[in-house]
């Protein structure tokens, strides 16, 4: 399942299918991005980063995807599985080095 | 375990009252920042401490304050409570060598009735 970005806070996926979540970053002068992964009751959790200089980074089942041009930011996990529901967030640091969040993109997934 | 531990983790207080939160980072995290956290939304910056100073702040009234240690241990404090200060507080830390690695801990509930 593939989400439509912001519009749409919520992604169920099945069991071992890939998520995709999108977030639209404002700042064009951000030049690092974090994806963070919150579970109820904890605070966030570092996933993947990624420097404006690259447009792809992958780490072990998460890929992130870098679009400066439309200012576009994807998360990508393969084999999703029911430990990956939470909720996350992009978050996008420029020159203060403080991380400014996105509103979050709640990920159920089903057994 | 983060590494960086907040408390209380739940504090219930009344409308008009006084709260101090209170966090602990890793020995070497000089850099913390406090963040606002209301139900379905994303974290929102209220301030930055560097070395014991306020080196940064967000969109937040000066009811919101801090302190940082030299115990790399640090404070938000918020007078004069509303009911929509009502959320989740997190303090986020890192180290100097580390621009970009901050550390996020599991964050004080905080209910104003």
């Amino acid at each position: 399942g593939e989400s439509v970005g912001l519009h749409l806070p919520t992604l169920s996926v099945q069991e071992g299918d890939n998520s995709i979540i999108n977030c639209a970053y404002s700042n064009s002068a951000s030049d690092y991005f974090i994806w963070y992964k919150q579970e109820s009751g904890k605070g966030p959790q570092f996933i993947i980063d990624i420097r404006s200089n690259m447009d792809k980074r992958q780490g072990q089942r998460v890929t992130v995807l870098l679009n400066k041009t439309v200012k576009h930011l994807s998360l990508q996990i393969a084999a999703t599985q029911p430990g990956d529901s939470a909720v996350y967030f992009c978050a996008e640091i420029g020159g203060s080095y403080i991380p400014t969040f996105g509103r979050g993109t709640s990920l159920i997934v089903h057994p | 375990e983060t590494g960086v531990t907040q408390s209380p983790t739940h504090l219930i207080k009344t409308r008009g009252q006084q709260v101090t939160l209170r966090c602990s980072s890793q020995s070497g995290h000089n850099t913390v920042s406090w963040y606002q956290q209301a139900l379905g939304q994303g974290p929102q910056f209220i301030f930055q401490y560097y070395r014991e100073e306020e080196n940064g702040r967000g969109n937040f009234p000066p009811r919101f304050s801090g302190l940082q240690f030299p115990n790399y241990s640090s404070e938000l404090n918020v007078n004069a409570l509303e009911l929509d200060d009502s959320a989740l507080y997190l303090c986020a830390s890192r180290h100097r060598t580390t621009p970009y690695g901050y550390t996020f801990g599991s964050g004080t509930r905080l209910t104003v009735v």
